[in-house]
């Protein structure tokens, strides 16, 4: 069975600060890697998302994502958050089926 | 365009009480479907999915159970519940397109359940 494994669970940062979270997989295969975010009082919404081509993968407000299968990871980048950003990030990765295996979460918190 | 409608809202109920949470989309055919229970620093629980009308798989034993009577509506019920229900219960739905399984979900804006 996959798993997915969110090394941060909570972060903290002020703003202009750089923000890599940590997400790792366990599957051999190929797999598809989806970050979602969530910010306070609102629905879970996707962020960026990975299936094939090229491994740095862009997304919304600024966010990317580089997949590097040799390491099973899959983290996300921002080169300078802003309060905004403040909100809960899911990794989450489905193997060739229609249901994904989602982490545990990271809660970031930026200060202004 | 899609969307996706969860009721309601908040819920409070007595233990030992019945549950049916609602939840449906609009603006596609066929979805798939799927309930989640959140749980603060634990993630996403995936409970029951559905990949077509009466067609409901469960992840977990539990006291829920899960219904698809329409194409577009998924229902989560409970005949008697229990303290251990409470939790904050998502909806979500992704395109069917076969086998091609890139696709992101798109959830519900959730019911807070308290069980007293």
């Amino acid at each position: 069975a996959q798993s997915v494994s969110q090394h941060n669970h909570h972060v903290i940062l002020s703003e202009a600060a750089s923000l890599e979270l940590g997400c790792n997989y366990s599957y051999g295969g190929t797999v598809n890697l989806f970050w979602y975010v969530q910010y306070p009082g609102q629905h879970l919404q996707l962020l960026l998302k990975y299936f094939s081509g090229d491994p740095l993968v862009k997304g919304i407000k600024g966010f990317e994502a580089e997949f590097i299968k040799s390491k099973f990871s899959f983290n996300l980048r921002k080169p300078s958050v802003q309060w905004s950003d403040t909100a809960e990030y899911f990794c989450a990765v489905n193997s060739g089926s229609y249901i994904p295996t989602f982490g545990r979460g990271t809660s970031l918190i930026v200060h202004p | 365009s899609q969307t996706i409608h969860q009721w309601p809202a908040t819920l409070v109920q007595p233990v030992g009480s019945p549950l049916s949470l609602e939840c449906t989309v609009e603006g596609t055919s066929n979805p798939n479907l799927y309930w989640y229970r959140q749980a603060a620093g634990r993630g996403l629980q995936l409970l029951f999915y559905s990949v077509g009308i009466g067609q409901i798989s469960s992840e977990v034993p539990q006291n829920l159970s899960a219904s698809r009577p329409q194409d577009r509506q998924f229902i989560l019920s409970s005949k008697k519940l229990l303290l251990s229900d409470s939790g904050f219960y998502l909806c979500a739905w992704s395109a069917w397109t076969g086998v091609d399984v890139s696709n992101e979900q798109f959830f519900g804006p959730g019911t807070r359940l308290t069980v007293l």
